[in-house]
């Protein structure tokens, strides 16, 4: 039940086309979904996040999509650059108290490879 | 965001023995939390390090094996002991509070 499944599990996408990875949650607890990229030998970096509340938020280029019926949400990349390949990890987590959201369930993640 | 620095960041060390690997943010953060990362693979919650009292460990996970000190609101330390290869992995400290988590680069550890 704490699972989150990611897919696909790698991507390869030209330079300007749209990458887009999917995730699904069965925990209705779960509140709060952000979205990491992590390039090799570094630590994963927030990219964006939403609340279920609302279904799309947008931040430059990176748009989450959440379906809260389905218990789905999507990372949609427009433009893709070589620069944005990289390993995404969508994450779920729900406020526990003190803990707050830190408390973080990721999926597999999704090796995105953009060509030039 | 808070910014995290971890060290060291890579290790090669014999089985049967320990490494602590340190954690600093460089503002006060509530929660602490330590994951541990197979290489190429996803991110698995080790324990949450509370300021003041004893982590609470995942499940899975045992103080006895990865014990881990908050001595206060920028410092902690997990120390993975009595090593075996089986433990190679990357052990990554999350910091913040509310919403919105920062990670450090990590530590890789090779046990031989």
């Amino acid at each position: 039940q704490q699972q989150v499944k990611q897919s696909p599990q790698s991507l390869i996408v030209q330079k300007g086309g749209i990458s887009i990875i999917n995730c699904a949650y069965e925990n209705t607890a779960f509140d709060y979904f952000p979205w990491y990229q992590q390039f090799p030998g570094k630590g994963p970096a927030l990219l964006i996040a939403i609340r279920p509340d609302v279904s799309e938020k947008k931040e430059g280029r990176f748009t989450i999509s959440f379906n809260k019926s389905a218990k789905q949400f999507s990372l949609h990349i427009m433009d893709s650059q070589p620069g944005d390949s990289a390993t995404y990890f969508c994450a779920a987590s729900g406020y526990a108290g003190g803990t707050s959201y830190g408390k973080l369930t990721f999926g597999q993640g999704t090796i995105l490879t953009v060509h030039p | 965001s808070a910014v995290i620095s971890q060290k060291p960041s890579r290790d090669i060390c014999q089985r049967g023995t320990s490494l602590t690997i340190q954690c600093q943010v460089d503002s006060q953060v509530t929660m602490m939390f330590w994951y541990r990362q197979q290489p190429g693979q996803s991110l698995t919650l080790i324990a949450t390090a509370n300021q003041g009292s004893e982590a609470t460990y995942e499940s899975g996970f045992v103080i006895d094996k990865f014990p881990i000190s908050r001595p206060n609101l920028t410092f902690s330390t997990l120390t993975v002991s009595n090593m075996s290869p089986e433990d190679s992995s990357i052990y990554l400290c999350s910091g913040g509070q509310g919403a919105g988590y920062t990670f450090g680069s990590g530590t890789r550890l090779t046990v031989v």
